[in-house]
C-alpha cells in the first residue's frame, strides 16, 4: 500500500517553456504533499507543502510565481516549472504521507522523480 | 536548519560495520532515515519518535538522543545491496510542522 505516482520520470524542454509535473497518491488519500528537488550529489531540499483546496505553503527562497503548485483532490497535486532555464534542470520528487490514523511520525512515500533537464 | 551528518562518505568490504550520524540544532519529534540509490527516489528505512528509543531493520538499526538532539544508523555485516547514500530526515517540535527536512546525507559504498 501507501503508492505515489508521478509523472513524467524524465523530461527535457527548451528555456522559456514551461513543464507540469504530477503527483498522485493512489491507493490513500493525501491531504499534504511535498515537493522537493535535488541537485546531484547533494541533499533533498523542500520546496513546497502542497495542502488539498488551499495555497501551497513555499519554503523561503522558493519563487511560487515560478513553481506553481495545485493540490485540487485529495489524490493529485502537480507543479508546473514555469518559463524553465538551464538552472531549474534537476530531479524533481513528491511525498506523501498516508494520514488515516497517521500524523507526524508518519513515513514519508515518495514517487519516482522526475528529472528535468532545460536546454 | 539542515541536519548536519557525518560522516559524508565512507566506503567498506563486505561484512563491515558502519556508523553513519544525524545531528540537528532543533528541538526534534522524530527523525526518519531513507536510503537512495542513484537516480532513484528514497526508500524508507525507519522512524525514531521517543527520546532513547532504538529500533531494528534486519542488520540495519538506529538510536535516537533527543536531549542532544542527535540520532545514528548502526550497519552491520554490510551488504552489496546497502550501497546508496543515506539520508536522515528530522521533525520539528512546532505545533502544525509536520514537514521533513533532510540531512546533509552519508554515501556508502560497499566493494566485495
Amino acid at each position: 500500500g501507501a503508492v505515489v505516482s508521478q509523472h513524467p520520470s524524465w523530461v527535457i524542454c527548451k528555456s522559456g517553456t514551461s513543464v507540469k509535473i504530477e503527483c498522485r497518491s493512489l491507493d490513500f488519500q493525501a491531504t499534504t504533499m511535498f515537493w522537493y528537488r535535488q541537485f546531484p550529489k547533494q541533499s533533498l531540499m523542500l520546496m513546497a507543502t502542497s495542502n488539498e483546496g488551499s495555497k501551497a505553503t513555499y519554503e523561503q527562497g522558493v519563487e511560487k510565481d515560478k513553481f506553481l503548485i495545485n493540490h485540487a483532490s485529495l489524490t493529485l497535486s502537480t507543479l508546473t516549472v514555469t518559463s524553465a532555464h538551464p538552472e531549474d534542470s534537476s530531479f524533481y520528487i513528491c511525498s506523501a504521507r498516508d494520514y488515516v490514523g497517521q500524523g507526524r511520525g508518519s513515513p514519508l512515500h515518495f514517487g519516482n522523480g522526475t528529472r528535468l533537464t532545460v536546454t | 536548519q539542515q541536519p548536519v551528518q557525518s560522516p559524508q562518505a565512507v566506503i567498506l568490504r563486505e561484512g563491515e560495520d558502519a556508523v553513519i550520524n544525524c545531528s540537528s540544532s532543533k528541538a526534534l519529534y522524530s527523525v526518519h532515515w531513507y536510503r537512495q540509490k542513484h537516480g532513484e527516489a528514497p526508500v524508507f528505512l525507519m522512524i525514531l519518535l521517543k527520546g532513547g528509543e532504538q529500533k531494528g531493520h534486519e542488520k540495519i538499526s538506529a538510536s535516537f538522543n533527543e536531549k542532544k538532539q542527535q540520532s545514528s544508523l548502526y550497519l552491520t555485516a554490510s551488504q552489496l545491496s546497502y550501497s546508496g547514500t543515506y539520508f536522515c530526515g528530522t521533525e520539528g517540535r512546532e505545533f502544525g510542522n509536520e514537514k521533513l527536512t533532510f540531512g546533509t546525507g552519508t554515501r556508502l559504498t560497499i566493494i566485495p
